[in-house]
């Protein structure tokens, strides 16, 4: 059975900071893999999504690799902002359903 | 466009009572979606729907019946609410030929 498994559960920066949060999958056998954000009271927003024959994909200040044979994904935020402040979200796409993480609260302070 | 909405915001319910959470999207996405959200956990898939006329079981169906009569509409029925329903419900779709799913606002729902 899939697993999907995101550390830290909680992190609180100070504005500016470079960081990395962490998912990890227990089945290699995925079509993709995809980083959202979610808001207070809100929807999810995706972010970024690898392909399985990919190893990374950028966008803006966000930056997210995938080594399948580990199980491993990061996601990499530069010069955090406080509007960084969200729930991270990972899932991976596992026999065509999207299994979650618990996902990774962020907050950056001024 | 509206993008996927869904109604109502927030409901109590009392035990025992039944309901609808209505989504619809209008972007003409073929693939639509339910999850449930409890809190401080991630998204668990409750039905999904590939098409009109077609929906199928996620990780968690039990205690809960959709309808798929038109591409826009995916309605999810509580039919005898529990406390265990207790979550807060998102709807999603896809449309063909893609793997980002966009998603409605949710819809908080409390069984007392």
């Amino acid at each position: 059975k899939q697993e999907v498994t995101q550390i830290p559960a909680a992190l609180s920066v100070p504005e500016g900071e470079n960081l990395v949060l962490n998912c990890s999958f227990t089945d290699s056998a995925i079509y993709n893999l995809q980083w959202f954000r979610q808001d207070p009271g809100k929807g999810l927003t995706s972010l970024l999504l690898i392909q399985s024959s990919q190893r990374e994909q950028t966008s803006g200040r966000l930056n997210a690799s995938l080594d399948k044979s580990s199980g491993r994904s990061t996601l990499y935020i530069a010069a955090s902002q406080p509007g960084d402040s969200a729930t991270y979200l990972c899932a991976v796409d596992h026999t065509d359903k999207l299994i979650f993480g618990t996902g990774t609260r962020l907050q950056v302070f001024p | 466009n509206a993008g996927v909405t869904q109604t109502p915001k927030f409901r109590i319910l009392k035990i025992g009572q039944s309901m609808t959470l209505q989504c619809t999207q209008d972007m003409n996405h073929n693939y639509m979606y339910w999850y449930r959200q409890d809190p401080g956990m991630g998204l668990k898939l409750i039905y999904y729907s590939v098409g009109a006329g077609i929906t199928d079981k996620g990780e968690v169906p039990n205690g809960y019946n959709v309808s798929r009569s038109t591409t826009e509409d995916f309605p999810l029925r509580l039919e005898l609410a529990a406390p265990s329903q207790t979550s807060v419900y998102f709807c999603a779709s896809t449309p063909a030929g893609s793997y980002e799913q966009y998603f409605g606002p949710g819809t908080r729902l409390t069984v007392t």
